[in-house]
């Protein structure tokens, strides 16, 4: 069965800090590795895709890595701010059909 | 932010009641989605379509109906209510198939079932 698995469920820390959040997926044959940020409230907004053939990829202070072999991918949030509070979610493509499986998210609280 | 906009935000109904929320996009986005989001789990997809009167069932579907009737809208269908129905519900639009494509998400509906 296709799962993604993000760790840690639930994570604080301080502003300023930074923090790294993961991802395991079984998916295969595999397309592209997403990452979304989801505030209270609201819907996911993406924040990178990365195909197999990318291992990282930036938007500002997020970064995030893949390594295709080991099937994991990692996001970095470099210098926290308060406003980075969310959920973050991984989601994984399959190469065929109109397949995309979600994560359950790591909620991220930064506090000052 | 992609132009998309869900109806009703919230709503609160009773088991065996019918329900319908509604999803309205201004991108001319050929794809169109329904996920449900619950605690402990990953976005789920209910129903998708691909074209004016194509759809397809997710992963989801029992419980749910769709109807895209024009490019710009797509609504969700709850024929009969049931409390295992209460979730949060996102529309989502793409301009390619979904497993390739950027994917934008709407606001969210959250349902309750009493």
């Amino acid at each position: 069965k296709n799962q993604v698995e993000q760790s840690p469920q639930s994570l604080i820390i301080l502003e300023g800090k930074n923090c790294t959040l993961q991802c395991n997926y079984t998916v295969s044959p595999f397309s592209n590795l997403r990452w979304y940020k989801q505030d209270t409230g609201r819907g996911p907004v993406s924040l990178t895709i990365m195909t197999f053939s990318e291992n990282t990829k930036s938007n500002g202070r997020y970064t995030a890595t893949l390594d295709a072999d080991t099937k994991q991918s990692s996001l970095h949030i470099t210098a926290s701010q308060l406003s980075d509070s969310a959920s973050y979610i991984c989601v994984v493509s399959g190469k065929y059909g109109n397949k995309l499986v979600f994560g359950a998210g790591t909620i991220l609280r930064v506090k000052s | 932010d992609a132009g998309i906009t869900q109806s009703p935000r919230h709503k609160v109904t009773e088991t065996g009641t019918p329900v319908t929320l509604r999803c309205h996009q201004t991108e001319n986005h050929r794809y169109m989605y329904w996920y449900r989001q619950d605690p402990g789990h990953g976005l789920r997809l209910i129903h998708y379509s691909y074209g004016v009167k194509d759809t397809d069932k997710g992963e989801v579907s029992d419980g749910y109906s769709v109807s895209r009737s024009k490019t710009e809208d797509f609504l969700l269908t709850l024929e009969s209510a049931t409390s295992s129905q209460t979730s949060v519900y996102f529309c989502a639009i793409s301009e390619v198939q979904g497993n390739t494509g950027e994917l934008f998400f709407g606001e969210g509906s959250r349902l309750t079932v009493l």
